[in-house]
């Protein structure tokens, strides 16, 4: 069964600094991966995916990451931290050839003025 | 694109009762989901459909949990006879079907349930 880890519960980088948020999976088959965001009391927002094609993959409000097939790894990255990127992170992997998406447990990010 | 709508947002409740959510997915999306969240974690999958056809349910889905969407347009997944343990955010998300599973799916804000 595919499974994500996400290395570091809570992150915390004072605002200007770089954001970097782990996620590996583990799949012999590389999934279709994506990067979500929540904010207290609300759903999640899709930051990026990656499903073919270039490896980096830049999404919305300056982040990106990088699928790396032979690390299983596909880590977030900003690269200066601003207050409003203070939330929750999840990292989610969907199977190929499936419709559910399987999520990490999280990353609280905390911006430090 | 008015997203994802929940409804209620907040639900409180006593065990044993019997509760239902809505979900009204995006209009042209044909496929809808339901997750749970608990404090602390990341979703997990309940079950999901395509149109009006449940095609997947998650082991976590007990007997007291159904799921039904009549029309293929809004949803709604009921849990009978509620224990402490169901106790969580209950996410609904949809996605539009084309491919094998790389269009991204849109959540709504959640209903929390909270069981007295």
């Amino acid at each position: 069964a595919q499974s994500v880890t996400q290395l570091g519960s809570h992150v915390s980088v004072s605002e200007g600094a770089l954001v970097l948020l782990r996620c590996n999976y583990s799949s012999s088959v590389p999934p279709y991966l994506f990067w979500y965001v929540q904010y207290p009391n609300q759903g999640l927002q899709l930051l990026l995916k990656y499903t073919t094609g270039a490896t980096l993959v830049k999404g919305i409000n300056g982040f990106e990451a990088e699928f790396k097939k032979s690390e299983t790894s596909f880590h977030l990255t900003k690269p200066s931290a601003h207050m409003s990127d203070a939330a929750e992170y999840f990292c989610a992997v969907s199977p190929r050839g499936a419709q559910k998406l399987v999520f990490g447990q999280g990353t609280r990010l905390t911006i430090n003025p | 694109d008015t997203g994802v709508s929940q409804n209620p947002r907040h639900k409180i409740t006593k065990r044993g009762q019997n509760v239902t959510f809505r979900c009204d997915p995006i209009s042209e999306h044909n496929r809808l989901y339901w997750y749970r969240q608990t404090l602390g974690q990341g979703p997990e999958f309940l079950t999901y459909f395509q149109n009006e056809a449940q095609l997947e349910k998650s082991r976590l889905l007990s007997d007291r949990f159904s799921a039904e969407r009549p029309k293929g347009s809004f949803s709604t997944l009921e849990i009978q006879r509620t224990e402490q343990g169901d106790s969580a955010m209950y996410l609904c998300a949809s996605s539009l079907r084309t491919g094998d599973g790389n269009q991204p799916q849109h959540f709504g804000d959640g209903t929390r349930l909270s069981i007295l």
